[in-house]
C-alpha cells in the first residue's frame, strides 16, 4: 500500500527563518515523489519532484530511502510562501496503472 | 479552453439525491484522478483512471461511481448523497512518464464544493 504521512498540520515561522516541512513514505517498491503547493485562491499545482532534482522558489527535497522521507526545505522563509504543502507518491505502474496519493497537507504560515 | 475545467463549481444538494460532477481536460492524458479534501485529512483519492475504460477504487471510494467512456471526461457520481460527502472535490489529470512510471506532473482543476444538506 502506499501512504504518505506529514505530522505537521501547521507550521508557522518568522520570515527569514529555515523551514522544513516533514514528509514520511510507506511504499515496498521505487517511489516517485512529489511537494504540491496551494497557494489561497489558488489551485493545487507541482512544485517539484525527486526525480528531477532541482530547486523551485528556493526550495529543495531530498528523497531518504533509508528513513523512507523526503523533507522539503527552505534556508530563508518568505511571506510569499505561506500556503499549504502537501507531499504526494506514486508508485511503480501496474495493471491498472498507477494512484498518485497525497499526505494531510501541512499549512505553512511565514509572519512578518 | 485548453486545460482541465471542473462543473459545477459549487452544488447544494439533498441528502439522498444523486449528483454528478464533471471533469473535462483537453491534453488527452492518459491519467485521470478524484480527489476530495477535508480538513484534517488532506487530499484523499476517490477514484482514479490510467485510460479509457480502466478505472479503480482509491481510499475512499464508497457512495461513489466513475466512468471514463472518453479520454478526456471522468465525471464522478455520487449515488446517495449523504452529509459525509459535503466536501471539496478536485479533479487531476497526468500523463505517464518516459519510464513508464508515473513520474510527471498532474495537473488540477478549480475545484468543486459540493454541500449535502
Amino acid at each position: 500500500a502506499q501512504r504518505v504521512t506529514q505530522p505537521e498540520k501547521l507550521l508557522s515561522v518568522f520570515k527569514g527563518a529555515p523551514v522544513e516541512l516533514k514528509c514520511n513514505y510507506s511504499y515496498s517498491g521505487s517511489p516517485e515523489l512529489f511537494w504540491y503547493v496551494q497557494y489561497s485562491r489558488q489551485r493545487l499545482q507541482l512544485l517539484l519532484r525527486h526525480i528531477s532534482r532541482e530547486s523551485i522558489k528556493g526550495f529543495t527535497a531530498d528523497l531518504n530511502k533509508g528513513e523512507t522521507s523526503f523533507h522539503l526545505k527552505k534556508p530563508f522563509a518568505q511571506e510569499e510562501d505561506s500556503a499549504m504543502y502537501y507531499c504526494a507518491l506514486s508508485g511503480q505502474v501496474g495493471w491498472y496503472g498507477n494512484k498518485l496519493v497525497f499526505g494531510a497537507g501541512t499549512i505553512l504560515r511565514v509572519k512578518s | 479552453d485548453a486545460g482541465i475545467t471542473q462543473s459545477p463549481r459549487y452544488k447544494i444538494t439533498e441528502t439522498g439525491r444523486q449528483v454528478t460532477l464533471m471533469c473535462h481536460q483537453t491534453w488527452s492524458h492518459s491519467y485521470m484522478f478524484w480527489y476530495r479534501q477535508d480538513l484534517g485529512h488532506g487530499l484523499r483519492l476517490i477514484y482514479y483512471s490510467a485510460a479509457a475504460d480502466i478505472t479503480d477504487k482509491g481510499e475512499v471510494p464508497d457512495g461513489y461511481v466513475v466512468s471514463r467512456s472518453k479520454t478526456e471526461n471522468f465525471p464522478l457520481t455520487l449515488e446517495s448523497a449523504t452529509r459525509s460527502q459535503t466536501s471539496v472535490y478536485f479533479c487531476a489529470s497526468s500523463e505517464i512518464g518516459r519510464t513508464g512510471n508515473m513520474n510527471t506532473e498532474a495537473f488540477f482543476g478549480q475545484g468543486t464544493r459540493l454541500t449535502v444538506v
